[in-house]
C-alpha cells in the first residue's frame, strides 16, 4: 500500500453519463496529481493541485473537470466522455510540488481502469 | 519534437543477472529524470532520479547513469529477482524558469522486464 486510494478500481459507462473518480491520500503530502494511462501512448500528466490550488492543466478537454477540497481529497468529475477516453486513472500525491526541493518524490493510486462505451 | 523514448520494449533476464534498461531523450534542457516501476494491476512506484548535473547515481540494488553527451539514461538492477518484474518507466522534467507552470514532465513509453527463476 502507498497510502494513496482510489475508487471505483474499475468503471465503465456510457458517454452521456456523469461520473466521478475519487482519491484520497494518507500521507499529509499538499499536492496531488491527476495522469491518464493508455494501451499506446505514455503516461500523461493531466492536473495538479499545490496545497488545493491547481497549478496545471496541460490542455485537458473540458469534460473532465477536476475538484480538490482539500490536501486529502481529489476528485476527477466526468461527463459525456468518448470511447477514446477508456484508460487507467491514476492519482499521485507528493510532499509539494516543488521540483527544485528534495521532496520530489510522487506516490500512486492503483488507479481506476475507466471504460466508455 | 520533444520526447522520451525506450529503445527496447521489453528485456527477459534470468534471475541472478543484472538488468540495464535503457533509454533515449531529446531535450537537453531537462533539469532532471526519474525512473518508475509498475506491477501488474499496480499504480507506477518511484524508483530513483538523478539530476541533470550528475552521471550516477546509485540506491538498493539500482544505479541510474545520465549520459549528457548522447542523450541517454539507463537503470541499472543488480542481481535481478523474480520480483523485479514489471515495466519500467523514464521520466523527464523540464522547470519552467520564469514562467507560471511549474514545469513539465514527460514520460516514455516503458520497457517490459521478465525475470525468469
Amino acid at each position: 500500500e502507498t497510502g494513496v486510494t482510489q475508487t471505483p478500481r474499475h468503471l465503465v459507462m456510457g458517454m452521456t453519463n456523469k461520473k466521478s473518480l475519487k482519491c484520497e491520500q494518507h500521507l499529509g503530502h499538499n499536492a496531488m496529481y491527476w495522469y491518464k494511462q493508455s494501451a499506446k501512448k505514455p503516461l500523461e500528466l493531466m492536473f495538479v493541485y499545490n496545497f488545493k490550488e491547481q497549478t496545471e492543466n496541460n490542455s485537458v478537454p473540458s469534460r473532465f473537470s477536476p475538484e480538490c477540497p482539500n490536501s486529502s481529497h481529489l476528485f476527477l468529475h466526468l461527463h459525456t466522455l468518448q470511447p477514446e477516453d477508456s484508460a487507467l486513472y491514476l492519482c499521485a500525491s507528493s510532499q509539494d510540488f516543488s521540483w527544485t526541493s528534495g521532496e520530489r518524490e510522487q506516490f500512486f493510486g492503483p488507479g481506476t481502469r475507466l471504460t466508455v462505451l | 519534437g520533444e520526447s522520451v523514448g525506450l529503445h527496447l520494449p521489453t528485456l527477459s533476464v534470468q534471475e541472478g543477472d543484472n538488468s540495464i534498461i535503457n533509454c533515449a531523450y531529446s531535450n537537453s534542457a531537462s533539469d532532471y529524470f526519474i525512473w518508475y516501476k509498475q506491477e501488474s494491476g499496480k499504480g507506477p512506484q518511484f524508483i530513483i532520479d538523478i539530476r541533470s548535473n550528475m552521471d550516477k547515481r546509485q540506491g538498493q540494488r539500482v544505479t541510474v547513469l545520465l549520459n549528457k553527451t548522447v542523450k541517454h539514461l539507463s537503470l541499472q538492477i543488480a542481481a535481478t529477482q523474480p520480483g523485479d518484474s514489471a515495466v519500467y518507466f523514464c521520466a523527464e522534467f523540464l522547470a519552467n524558469a520564469g514562467g507560471t507552470s511549474y514545469g513539465k514532465l514527460t514520460f516514455g513509453q516503458g520497457t517490459i522486464l521478465t525475470v525468469h527463476p
